[in-house]
């Protein structure tokens, strides 16, 4: 069974600051895997999505590795503003059988101070 | 891009009544939806596959008579908690397929007194 571990569950950072967020995942057979950002009491908003077959995709300040081998993905912030203040979570969707459902890690908290 | 609108975003009942959410994806056809809960400072709990025409797929553990899923035509499913008690009071998510990725709805917080 797959399981997805993220690594700080908090975080709280002067503004400006670059910084790092970890994801592993047990089970190295994955179709890809999506960062998400959520604010309190809101949906999910999708950030980044990385195919098994890529290393990294980046989109503005955002930049998110893949290393599958190793079950691993980071979340890199550059610049960090206090508008991304959030919970940030990864998931991983399975590279085979009929299930088609994200497994979540649970996330981490990050506050950028102003 | 996809849009996937949930209804309501907030809802309080009393215990014992029924309330229904509901899921749409807008411009696209979502053949299949699925439904999460997500108690405070956790992260999301699958609690359904919803495909359309026919019956969901409840993870185990969740009470198929108890959260009613519905997917009648291909842009919405609906996820009814029926007889809601105070212990059902939680954030429901709805999300669709959008591939490679997925959409999710905004949430609906459900407060049962």
């Amino acid at each position: 069974k797959q399981e997805v571990t993220q690594i700080p569950a908090a975080l709280s950072v002067p503004e400006g600051e670059n910084l790092v967020l970890n994801c592993s995942f047990t089970d190295s057979a994955i179709y890809n895997l999506q960062w998400f950002r959520q604010d309190p009491g809101k949906g999910l908003t999708s950030l980044l999505l990385i195919q098994s077959s890529q290393r990294e995709q980046t989109s503005g300040r955002l930049n998110a590795s893949l290393d599958k081998s190793s079950g691993r993905s980071t979340l890199y912030i550059a610049a960090s503003q206090p508008g991304d203040s959030a919970t940030y979570l990864c998931a991983v969707r399975p590279s085979s059988g009929s299930a088609r459902q994200l497994t979540f890690g649970s996330g981490t908290q990050l506050t950028v101070l102003p | 891009g996809a849009v996937v609108s949930q209804h309501p975003s907030r809802v309080i009942c009393k215990s014992g009544t029924s309330v229904k959410i509901e899921c749409r994806s807008l411009d696209f056809q979502a053949t299949t939806m699925f439904w999460y809960r997500q108690f405070p400072k956790k992260s999301l709990m699958l609690m359904a596959t919803s495909n359309e025409g026919s019956k969901a797929t409840y993870e185990q553990g969740v009470e198929k008579d108890k959260f009613l899923i519905n997917h009648a035509s291909l842009t919405l499913s609906t996820l009814t908690v029926t007889s809601a008690h105070p212990e059902d009071s939680s954030f429901y998510i709805c999300s669709a397929s959008t591939v490679p990725g997925y959409t999710f709805g905004s949430g609906t917080r459900l407060t049962v007194v």
